[in-house]
């Protein structure tokens, strides 16, 4: 049970920004988001994580809703090496040991 | 230099070998795991390695079997493989039981034919 819906595909024009929703309405309050990607051919990346603040590192945003049923991964500038599965994982911290993932986002960056 | 290292990227064999796939992380992480993305795309875990215990085994048929004779190096070893066995094996660690995110290898692609 990945706990999170995703739409299962997106596309983004190039130097536009990519914001990829999650929804996991079930989430408690101990429980983390995470985000990862896959590049085709490559093993998965994390890229960040919350609570309920939003984060910023020098790969993407995230954006948790206050009421924390719903985020947004942003990518403020996407490029052609963006275009990977997206992974939202919904987690306790206590368990990041046995990461579950789920379908994911396919995002297609285009020229 | 390569994080997470797996070898071989490839590996063709035949139904009923014996196989292994190694893994080594320069990373200086305390946990290290095993992943299974099928066909379908969908990953899973297999095991989870903490300092060279085993933590979690995931419903894998005991075939499988992974052995960390160090804090960096997680092998995973396949009995009488299956041809429902291919799949690409990811490897992975972690500092802090993944607090921080993992950093996987690059995969390895076991065809059984």
């Amino acid at each position: 049970d990945a706990k999170t819906t995703q739409p299962p595909s997106m596309d983004c024009a190039e130097g536009r920004a990519a914001n990829l929703p999650c929804n996991h309405s079930t989430i408690s309050g101990n429980e983390y988001v995470y985000w990862y990607r896959q590049i085709h051919s490559q093993g998965p990346q994390y890229i960040i994580h919350g609570l309920k603040n939003n984060e910023t590192n020098e790969m993407a945003s995230l954006i948790i809703t206050e009421d924390r049923k719903s985020s947004t991964l942003i990518l403020p500038h996407a490029t052609l090496r963006d275009t990977a599965v997206y992974y939202c994982i919904v987690i306790f911290l206590g368990n990041t040991d046995k990461l579950i993932f789920g379908t994911g986002t396919r995002l297609q960056v285009f020229p | 230099d390569t994080a997470v290292s797996q070898t071989p990227k490839y590996l063709v064999t035949q139904m009923g070998n014996d196989k292994s796939i190694k893994c080594e992380q320069n990373l200086g992480h305390d946990t290290m795991y095993w992943y299974k993305q099928d066909s379908k795309k969908f990953l899973k875990i297999m095991f989870s390695y903490n300092n060279k215990e085993l933590i979690i085994n995931e419903t894998v048929p005991n075939r499988f079997s992974p052995k960390s004779p160090d804090k960096a190096h997680l092998n995973l070893h396949i009995n009488s493989l299956e041809l429902g066995d291919s799949a690409v094996y990811f490897c992975a660690s972690s500092q802090d039981s993944g607090v921080y995110g993992y950093t996987f290898g690059s995969g390895t692609r076991l065809t059984v034919v």
